[in-house]
């Protein structure tokens, strides 16, 4: 069983440009979480999501960031006309749907570089 | 205040030492866990827990829920249990809620 795959693990963009970060979940796993770490600072939550719903988005920031799950195919964290200051890890974790078990188990992360 | 407060921020010992990372927290939890994060940059979990003690090797994680406090205790340390540690919480009664973190403790084993 695979763990928590994310790609790229490291990507560059200039300001102004597109970045899609991508996360696939462990198998069987329906609940996919969104957390970035910004340098020297902890991480943060940022957005929560089931098969095609956004559950919880309150970390994330109001404008140029969205985020889906869709039914099929990995979920997808996409950043609009970067700035210097989304330069960060950004991980994802996922989860069973199962209510007795909260653990989550954490992708390599993708680094976000914007120059 | 930060929900979760870790200590201390830094942390050296010599190999073979008994460490004692703290973590402490300010809201209901349903669970706290204790992840590692690796120079690399890697996340594992390490625990999960809601009440008591759990043992893994030679790591030790206990909670006290009426305190809201928990530690991570390393035994027989060694250079490899070099990494940051970080204690995050799953607010809440209900299960599946985003997790609060903590700064992290930056531990160095030294040989």
């Amino acid at each position: 069983n695979a763990g928590v795959m994310q790609n790229p693990r490291h990507l560059v963009r200039r300001r102004g440009q597109e970045a899609r970060l991508r996360c696939s979940p462990m198998k069987g796993h329906s609940h996919v979480y969104w957390y970035r770490q910004l340098p020297e600072e902890g991480l943060k939550f940022m957005v929560y999501l089931q098969k095609e719903n956004i559950i919880d988005e309150s970390g994330m920031p109001k404008e140029r960031f969205s985020a889906e799950f869709p039914k099929e195919g990995p979920s997808i964290l996409r950043i609009q006309q970067v700035v210097r200051g989304d330069s960060a890890a950004y991980f994802c974790a996922s989860r069973t749907g199962a209510a007795s078990t909260q653990k989550q188990y954490f992708g390599p992360g993708t680094r976000l570089t914007v120059t | 205040k930060n929900e979760v407060e870790q200590s201390p921020q830094n942390l050296t010992a010599q190999e073979g030492e008994f460490i004692t990372i703290n973590c402490s927290y300010s809201v209901g939890i349903s669970a706290l866990h204790w992840l590692q994060q690796h120079p690399g940059g890697g996340i594992v979990s390490l625990f999960m827990l809601s009440s008591g003690k759990k043992k893994h090797g030679r790591l030790i994680a206990t909670i006290n829920i009426q305190e809201k406090h928990s530690s991570l205790h390393i035994t027989a340390s060694h250079p490899r249990d070099s990494a940051v540690y970080i204690c995050a919480v799953s607010p809440g009664e209900t299960s599946g809620s985003r997790l609060t973190f903590g700064e992290g403790t930056q531990l160095t084993v030294n040989p």
